[in-house]
């Protein structure tokens, strides 16, 4: 069975400080794995996903992502952090085949302080 | 492209009526919708998977008749809460893939709708 940990409920950081959001995955075949941001209230926004290829996966709003095999993990990374940030951050992973659900992480609350 | 709307967005009803919840790709046909439940600060737990034209296909643990879903066009999906009670207020999220899209495993979020059982 499909299933991703995220370790860390919540991760504290400065303003202009590299941030890190832990993320591994357990998966049987080659796993589709993507990040999610969350805003109170709202709904899903995408950040960047990893499917083949270079390791590191750049998206949006300066996140990146690095994608290890051996480790099975695939942390979300920025350089600097910005107080524009602190939102709830998801993990996800899926198969490419048709009708397959995205099994989620259970989500770490960024909190970036000025 | 590949925008997914809810309606409503947000919804209060009281306890033993029954809330629809509509969910539509607008620019891409789904066969695949799927209907997450997220909990205040928690993760998103699938309730069920939505294919077109058949019966959805629950998750563990979901009440198939308290959850009626109904997929009956390539772009529309309904969740509809039967007789709800507190306990179902949530925030309910969908999702679609689209069947043209040589990427099986995208899926296309919806802005999400927040129930509230009085």
């Amino acid at each position: 069975a499909q299933s991703v940990a995220q370790p860390e409920d919540q991760v504290n950081v400065a303003e202009g400080n590299p941030l890190t959001v832990k993320c591994t995955y357990s998966v049987s075949g080659n796993p589709y794995l993507f990040w999610y941001v969350q805003y109170p209230n709202r709904g899903l926004q995408f950040l960047l996903k990893y499917i083949t290829g270079d390791n590191l996966v750049k998206g949006s709003y300066g996140f990146e992502a690095e994608f290890n095999k051996s480790q099975t993990s695939f942390h979300l990374k920025k350089p600097s952090a910005l107080v524009s940030d602190s939102a709830l951050y998801f993990c996800a992973v899926t198969l490419n085949q048709a009708g397959t659900a995205l099994i989620f992480g259970k989500g770490t609350t960024l909190s970036v302080s000025s | 492209g590949a925008v997914v709307s809810q309606h409503p967005s947000r919804v209060i009803c009281k306890s033993g009526t029954s809330v629809k919840i509509e969910c539509r790709s607008l620019d891409f046909q789904a066969t695949t919708m799927f209907w997450y439940r997220q909990f205040p600060k928690k993760s998103l737990m699938l309730m069920a998977t939505s294919n077109e034209g058949s019966k959805a296909t629950y998750e563990q643990g979901v009440e198939k008749d308290k959850f009626l879903i109904n997929h009956a066009s390539l772009t529309l999906s309904t969740l509809t809460v039967t007789s709800a009670h507190p306990e179902d207020s949530s925030f309910y999220i969908c999702s679609a893939t689209d069947s043209s899209g040589a990427s099986l495993y995208e899926q296309y979020f919806g802005p999400g709708t927040r129930l509230t059982v009085t």
